[in-house]
């Protein structure tokens, strides 16, 4: 189907350490953007790639657009714990026009 | 970004009845998405609302179950008919998503049937 493939599923992690996931597809993609969900709210947008090979930076998070649009990962450094929530990637494919795919999510749980 | 609202952010239906959510954006926009998130899972998109024509619905989502209306540039409505307890969810609607403009969500509804 059009279900991107993203890992890991959930993480539980220690307070000041980095967090990397990441989204692959078998399918090319012409926009990755990351989103961050909170209990009660909707998606919010992090990060949004609009070009192959390109790296973006929001504060303590990275985020890469891969080289053969294949993959995007979000990496977040020294975490704290409002940095819990679910993270989606989501993506653009060409032929889908203005629908977008998501990630199955990564559930993201920090100790302090 | 558009500041979206949803209208009502939850409620409890009982089985057999029907729904209608709101969604108002504060600037016109082209498109908007209504979405639906079953319980820790991730979000499918239903149909896109489109402003002057029918809504296009995504493979497994009807018209019949899902009416949705889209009478101007910063309105949809998305009613959930004869609901049953599995269409207990969160409901989206999103906007954006033309060019480099990435969609941006309401808070949503969540919505349980009795």
């Amino acid at each position: 189907g059009q279900q991107l493939n993203q890992s890991p599923q959930s993480m539980f992690i220690q307070e000041g350490e980095d967090v990397s996931m990441n989204c692959t597809s078998s399918s090319i993609f012409n926009t990755w953007l990351w989103y961050k969900q909170d209990p009660g709210e909707g998606p919010v947008l992090l990060i949004a790639l609009y070009k192959a090979g390109e790296l973006t930076s929001n504060g303590r998070l990275t985020a890469q657009f891969g080289i053969t649009r294949k993959d995007s990962f979000l990496n977040i450094s020294a975490s704290i714990p409002s940095d819990v929530g679910i993270y989606f990637c989501a993506g653009h494919r060409p032929e889908y026009g203005n629908k977008l795919v998501f990630g199955a999510g990564t559930i993201l749980r920090v100790k302090s | 970004s558009a500041v979206i609202s949803q209208k009502p952010s939850r409620d409890i239906c009982q089985r057999g009845t029907s729904l209608t959510i709101q969604c108002q954006v504060d600037s016109q926009v082209t498109m908007m998405f209504w979405y639906r998130q079953q319980p820790g899972q991730s979000l499918t998109l239903i149909a896109t609302a489109n402003q002057g024509s029918e809504a296009t619905y995504e493979s497994g989502f009807v018209i019949d179950k899902f009416p949705i209306s889209r009478p101007n540039l910063t309105f949809s409505t998305l009613t959930v008919s004869n609901m049953s307890p599995e269409d207990s969810s969160i409901y989206l609607c999103s906007v954006g998503g033309a060019g480099d403009q990435p969609q941006h969500f309401g808070d949503g509804t969540r919505l349980s049937i009795l």
